[in-house]
């Protein structure tokens, strides 16, 4: 069975930093790009990030460029995402996903989510 | 950026009833867009790629339709389980975006 499972969400004051992690199960972690997409309350979907399957390939949205790292560790079968310099429109739900195909790709198992509150 | 626009934004049915949700792009994404359904609390789920594709454990009465820039997610019989936001998602230009989502409502 797939399993992804975020953790290190929380409430953090504007400018701060976090790192959230996810652990994953169930399908071979070094053959597939992964990804970030994220919920604010009440919204819709964002696509964040995305990393290769070696890390040689790193992608940002706009809105989190040069804030937001994307890095991971095959070895332990772990995706990281780092936030820093933490906007109160960063708040929402992040999710950890497996893609299919890279760097473009449909998302086809989603972790149940790590939730960040931006607030001062 | 491609942007997908759905309609309606809320669709009202009852059980065994019939729904047709549709997604609209900006610009062709192909046949490369995907519908997710996401139910309260729950993460999104992958129902459809590559416009007509079901993902895997997908029931039969979900079925993806269209090309280009017109996209149809149809319902053919609704169970009380399909009760849910649903969302299409591009992947032909980058950055992959989502549509704003069409709720699906119990009538």
């Amino acid at each position: 069975e797939v399993q992804l499972v975020e953790s290190g969400g929380g409430l953090v004051q504007p400018g701060r930093s976090l790192r959230l992690s996810c652990t994953v199960s169930g399908f071979n972690f070094d053959d597939f790009g992964m990804h970030w997409v994220r919920q604010a309350p009440g919204k819709g979907l964002e696509w964040v990030s995305s990393i290769s399957w070696n890390s040689d390939s790193v992608n940002y949205a706009d809105s989190v460029k040069g804030r937001f790292t994307i890095s991971r560790d095959n070895a332990k079968k772990s995706l990281f995402l780092t936030l820093n310099n933490l906007r109160a429109e960063d708040t929402a739900f992040y999710y950890c996903v497996k893609g299919v195909g890279y760097p473009s790709a449909y998302f086809d198992f989603w972790g149940q989510g790590t939730r960040v509150t931006v607030s001062a | 950026e491609t942007v997908l626009t759905q309609s309606p934004a809320i669709l009202s049915l009852s059980p065994g009833e019939r729904a047709t949700l549709s997604c609209r792009a900006s610009q062709s994404v192909s046949s490369y867009l995907a519908w997710y359904q996401q139910k309260p609390g729950q993460a999104p789920r992958l129902l459809i790629y590559d416009a007509s594709n079901r993902a895997t454990g997908i029931p039969a009465r979900f079925s993806g339709s269209g090309s280009g820039t017109d996209f149809t997610l149809t319902i053919s019989s609704l169970e009380p389980e399909d009760f849910a936001v649903y969302y299409c998602q591009q992947r032909d230009s980058w950055p992959n975006t989502f549509g704003q989502g069409t709720k699906l409502d119990i009538k």
